[in-house]
């Protein structure tokens, strides 16, 4: 069975800094690997994804994330936050044999202060 | 292009009541799935369509039923509602050719009280 675990529930982050979002996972098979991001009061959208191919995946809004197999993690990034970057961050995790049913982290509120 | 539309928004029931949550998609995706999402806890899967006459139970289906009659609709039934089933769920639907890439809908507020 697979598991994810996102190791912050909060990460506050001045304007224009760097941030990392770390998720880490569990599995005996090959992963296909999300990340989702949901602003406030509405749902879930796709930022990116990793499927195979290059482990650096460059999403949506100037996120992107490497997957690192030895580590089995996930971690998201971004150079430079800005405000409209509020909100909350879903790391999710399928495979093939699981008719690709996602596992979802608990999710991490990113927090930009300014 | 309207994607994954739910309704209600919000509601408030008592306990004991039943009540059905609509949801509706017209991008003529195969897949639906309906998750509650609890604070802290990410998003728990409840049940799952793979085409129309075809269900599943997910990670927590006790207290709820689902239904898919047409491609497009995938109603969430409350049954008995209980105050464990306040929560905001969310619709989301999926082409057959995507490996968990899912379009969501905005969310269902449900308070039992």
């Amino acid at each position: 069975a697979q598991s994810v675990t996102q190791l912050d529930s909060q990460v506050p982050v001045f304007e224009e800094a760097p941030v990392e979002l770390r998720c880490n996972y569990s599995s005996s098979v090959s992963v296909y690997l999300f990340w989702y991001v949901q602003y406030p009061n509405q749902g879930l959208q796709l930022l990116l994804k990793y499927l195979s191919g290059s482990t650096l995946v460059k999403g949506i809004n100037g996120f992107e994330a490497e997957f690192n197999k030895s580590q089995t993690s996930f971690h998201l990034r971004k150079p430079s936050v800005h405000i409209s970057d509020t909100a909350e961050y879903f790391c999710a995790v399928t495979t093939m044999d699981s008719n690709y049913q996602l596992i979802w982290g608990a999710g991490t509120k990113l927090i930009i202060k300014p | 292009n309207a994607g994954v539309t739910q309704t209600p928004k919000f509601r408030i029931l008592k306990i004991g009541q039943s009540m059905t949550l609509q949801c509706a998609q017209d991008m003529n995706h195969n897949y639906m799935y309906w998750y509650r999402q609890d604070p802290g806890m990410g998003l728990k899967l409840i049940y799952y369509s793979v085409g129309a006459g075809i269900t599943d139970k997910g990670e927590v289906p006790n207290g709820y039923n689902v239904s898919r009659s047409t491609t497009e609709d995938f109603p969430l039934r409350l049954e008995l509602a209980a105050p464990s089933q306040t929560s905001v769920y969310f619709c989301a639907s999926s082409p057959v050719s995507s490996a968990g890439e899912l379009f969501f809908g905005e969310g269902s507020r449900l308070t039992v009280l």
